[in-house]
């Protein structure tokens, strides 16, 4: 069965350092999504995109995040610099296209960031 | 505001027992409303999948329901085994605007206990 790679699973980094992670969707997939889930609560949307362009990331702290889609297939999404709160897990997740409306819709198995 | 409610936060049950999950929302354009099962530390799956005219949905002890009109569903798990302790995580999509956005619930975690 197809999935969503994302890597690294778990990653520690100190307050004020560099941090990124990468998302490679399931073939053929043309929607890609970063979610970040704080314990406890459910996944917020930070970014989506459709191939390489941006079609919404009006939730994502541009001051310090910043993702990209390079060639329409995988995708990085970066934070600097790293701020204790950041602590949380980051989904990544893809679809055939945002009009799917959640049908085809995979998640991987997230990257937990621990900021300390 | 597009919200989606989930209840109780927590359960605690025993193994072999039959539980209800409850999820409520208020979106609207309603597309279709899944329901997610998410182990610690591992991203969510999809259980079930239903539209405005599916009643009622099943994936082996997982049923799913849904009340288009009070705008309510449940999922009900049968003979309860220990790897269904996770959060259950209900979600409805907004057929509206250009990104079609799914609003997440903020989960109900279940223990099933031996």
């Amino acid at each position: 069965e197809a999935e969503v790679a994302q890597s690294p699973r778990y990653k520690i980094t100190e307050k004020s350092q560099a941090v990124a992670f990468w998302c490679d969707p399931i073939s053929g997939h043309a929607t890609l999504y970063w979610y970040r889930q704080i314990l406890g609560q459910g996944p917020e949307l930070l970014v989506q995109f459709q191939d390489e362009s941006v079609v919404d990331d009006s939730q994502l702290p541009k001051d310090r995040f910043s993702a990209e889609r390079l060639k329409g297939v995988d995708s990085t999404l970066k934070i600097q610099p790293a701020e204790l709160g950041d602590s949380a897990m980051y989904l990544c997740a893809s679809s055939q296209s945002y009009r799917a409306g959640g049908y085809g819709y995979t998640f991987g198995s997230g990257t937990r960031l621990t900021v300390v | 505001k597009n919200q989606v409610e989930q209840s109780p936060q927590s359960l605690i049950i025993l193994e072999g027992k039959n539980c209800t999950l409850q999820c409520n929302y208020t979106v609207s354009p309603f597309s279709n409303l899944r329901w997610y099962k998410q182990d610690t530390g591992r991203g969510p799956v999809s259980l079930t999948i239903m539209t405005f005219s599916e009643n009622t949905k099943s994936n082996g002890r997982y049923t799913a329901t849904l009340d288009a009109d009070t705008k309510q569903s449940s999922l009900h798990i049968t003979a309860s085994q220990l790897s269904d302790s996770a959060s259950y995580i209900c979600v409805v999509s907004d057929y509206g605007g250009a990104t079609n956005k799914l609003i997440f619930g903020t989960g109900t975690l279940l223990a099933v206990q031996p």
